[in-house]
């Protein structure tokens, strides 16, 4: 298996501009992650998928921030308008089954906005 | 507010001798620990876990201890080497929030060979 695979890697973009990341879990798990990693904060979860749909999405910073799943292949999470702030890496990860499950994690898309 | 942390930055180990990674949390329903390594440019990978009902875990030279009632966990590296050197973070989940782990800030380890 490929694994979790996101893209792109590195995106700069100018504030105010939109931003969408993409991510393919790895085939057969039922749970799909977005999280954001900062200095600050570590890696703090934004959102979670549970068979494409979102169980929660309280760790999303606002409104400006949207996900999607529409199958189980496939997530999209979209930054609409971007701003400096939103600079971070931002990580995918699945995993199979609900309990004690540890995720794959994605390489990550180092997010620039300027 | 953050409910796992890890209150060092940074750590700086001689290679051969032992490092130790700390981590407290503060949510008493958390049952279940992850250790994650994190080299640049790639994404964290799983290290090590230890669930509620053990206080020790041990895997080769990685040994997560929890410590239930101080709401700690460390992990031990002994002996260390450079390939060691990434970063740590420690992750937390309790049975009643599903599959969510909460993860820390991380810490930064270098082995100096």
């Amino acid at each position: 298996d490929a694994g979790v695979i996101q893209s792109p890697r590195h995106e700069v973009t100018e504030m105010g501009q939109e931003v969408t990341l993409r991510c393919k879990p790895i085939s057969g798990h039922d749970y799909l992650f977005w999280y954001r990693q900062t200095m600050m904060r570590g890696l703090e979860l934004l959102i979670y998928f549970n068979n494409n749909v979102p169980i929660d999405d309280s760790g999303m910073p606002e409104d400006r921030f949207s996900a999607k799943m529409p199958n189980a292949s496939f997530s999209t999470l979209k930054i609409q308008p971007s701003e400096p702030r939103d600079s971070a890496v931002y990580f995918c990860a699945s995993s199979l089954g609900r309990g004690w499950k540890r995720y794959t994690f994605g390489s990550g898309t180092r997010l620039t906005v300027v | 507010d953050q409910q796992v942390k890890q209150n060092s930055p940074s750590l700086s180990v001689q290679e051969g001798r032992i490092s130790i990674l700390n981590c407290d949390y503060t949510n008493s329903m958390f049952d279940y620990f992850l250790w994650y390594k994190k080299y640049p440019a790639e994404g964290p990978t799983f290290l090590i876990s230890i669930s509620s009902i053990k206080d020790k875990n041990e895997d080769g030279r990685f040994t997560v201890f929890l410590n239930k009632s101080a709401k700690h966990l460390s992990l031990h590296i002994v002996p260390s080497q450079p390939g060691d050197s990434a970063v740590y973070f420690c992750a937390a989940s309790a049975a009643n929030t599903g599959n969510q782990f909460y993860f820390g800030t991380g810490t930064s380890l270098t082995v100096i060979p």
